[in-house]
């Protein structure tokens, strides 16, 4: 199983500024592989990126993914307001798939 | 508009049985994969498997491997999520979410059902 720690846990940021979250694996991931949600309190997780660079419909172009191997990150050029939330990596090209711990954003 | 929607938050009792239902709308039940998500209070998600309703195909997390059951109903368009005898440790949110294949994203979910397991 392919353990995926994200880092920092937390992030404390101001409006407007730029947040680069990491993921790292245990083992390498195909980069067609890594996906990145948003979750909001209360709410289900919501697909932000796939295939480690892919923005899924709807998604702002702020929010961009990048990475290769075992290192991978979601940057959000400039934080909004409702950015403020949890964020969690997954990696689903190995049985089982497996999330991140997730990274929580704060907006100072 | 895809629709997965999921029934209403439990409480039972240790060593009690449950199914809790995702009903999915809004596109063809039989091509997509539905997966199940644990997420603990104040934690992280866990993926616990994943169907098929095609063909029932199900893979399981060896976590969860004989831990629950995930199964369809193709005639309504409904996956369940059962448990024989549940434990303290199993209250928390469950999510179902679609994909289309075990190696795919989740691109929508469910809302969530809170399952309450106490004495």
């Amino acid at each position: 199983e392919i353990l995926l720690t994200q880092s920092p846990g937390t992030l404390s940021l101001s409006a407007g500024e730029r947040a680069t979250l990491s993921c790292r694996a245990s083992q390498s991931v195909s980069s067609t592989y890594l996906a990145w949600y948003q979750q909001k309190p209360g709410q289900a997780p919501s697909l932000l990126i796939y295939g480690a660079s892919t923005r899924a419909a709807g998604v702002a172009d702020r929010f961009s993914g990048s990475g290769s191997g075992t290192d991978f990150s979601l940057t959000i050029s400039r934080l909004e307001p409702e950015d403020s939330v949890v964020y969690y990596c997954q990696q689903y090209g190995s049985s089982p798939p497996t999330f991140g711990g997730g990274t929580k954003v704060e907006i100072k | 508009e895809v629709l997965l929607v999921q029934s209403g938050a439990e409480v039972r009792k240790p060593g009690e049985s449950l199914r809790i239902s995702c009903q999915v709308s809004g596109y063809s039940f039989t091509s997509y994969w539905i997966a199940w998500v644990r997420q603990m209070p104040g934690k992280g998600l866990e993926w616990m498997g994943i169907i098929y309703p095609g063909d029932s195909d199900t893979r399981y997390s060896p976590s969860f491997e004989g831990q629950v059951t995930i199964s369809v109903d193709r005639a309504i368009n409904t996956s369940y999520l059962h448990w024989s005898s549940l434990k303290a440790s199993d209250s928390a949110i469950y999510f179902c979410a679609r994909g289309l294949a075990v190696s795919a994203p989740s691109d929508y979910w469910g809302q969530g059902t809170l399952v309450t397991v106490s004495s």
